[in-house]
């Protein structure tokens, strides 16, 4: 079965642009989270979505968004970038309740220029 | 509120050596513990996790952590050291109900010295 997939990989933007990050979560899960890791840290959590609806919210700025669809992939939308959203963003899936382990894509890397 | 914290962000050990990684967090209700690893330009692997039972919970690779209340604590052990072991820890800690979320802590690089 394949893993949780995001897309893309890689991509630059330049301050002041829109960027959309998507994730296509393990078959059969219904939750997916959102993290921000900045390079040496530790994942903050953006969001959570469980069966299409916000279930959590971190410290972010409205700038951040998200949204799951009916077959439960998930995008991230980050607005008026700033060089401080250069991070690797997680994307991670998991089961409905009770709560499990997350399973992680291998992240989109995001440079903000 | 719940948090996380990771003692050392680096640990050096020799290959074949004790690993012993430190991790103490807070929270309000009984927590699920997670270690998860990081390998450079990867997504993260789970390698273990305690949500009740026994406090003592054994992983992937030969690692292990407990649980111990009374200290707010769920290090992280291996007994001999492998050069593949080096990577960042992170240790993390959610609420256990339905919908939570998961909070990681800073990470702990882990370097293996052949």
């Amino acid at each position: 079965d394949a893993g949780v997939t995001q897309s893309p990989t890689h991509l630059i933007k330049t301050r002041g642009q829109q960027v959309t990050l998507r994730c296509s979560p393990i078959s059969g899960h219904k939750s997916v989270s959102w993290y921000q890791q900045v390079l040496g840290q530790g994942p903050q959590f953006i969001f959570q979505y469980y069966e299409k609806e916000e279930r959590g919210r971190g410290n972010f700025p409205d700038r951040f968004s998200a949204r799951q669809f009916p077959n439960y992939s998930s995008e991230l939308n980050v607005n008026a970038l700033l060089l401080g959203d250069s991070a690797l963003y997680l994307c991670a899936s998991r089961e409905g309740p009770p709560s499990g382990e997350l399973f992680f894509g291998e992240g989109s890397r995001l440079t903000v220029l | 509120a719940q948090s996380v914290t990771q003692l050392g962000s680096h640990v050096s050990v020799s290959e074949g050596a004790l690993v012993l990684l430190r991790c103490n967090y807070s929270s309000s209700v009984p927590p699920y513990l997670f270690w998860y690893v990081q390998y450079p330009n990867q997504g993260l692997q789970l390698l273990l996790k305690y949500t009740t039972g026994a406090t003592l919970v054994k992983g992937i690779n030969g690692f292990e952590a407990e649980f111990k209340k009374s200290e707010t604590s769920f290090h992280l052990t291996k007994p001999s050291a492998h050069m593949s072991d080096a990577a960042e820890y992170f240790c993390a800690v959610s609420e256990g109900t339905s919908y939570d979320k998961v909070i990681f802590g800073p990470g702990t690089s882990l370097s293996v010295i052949p």
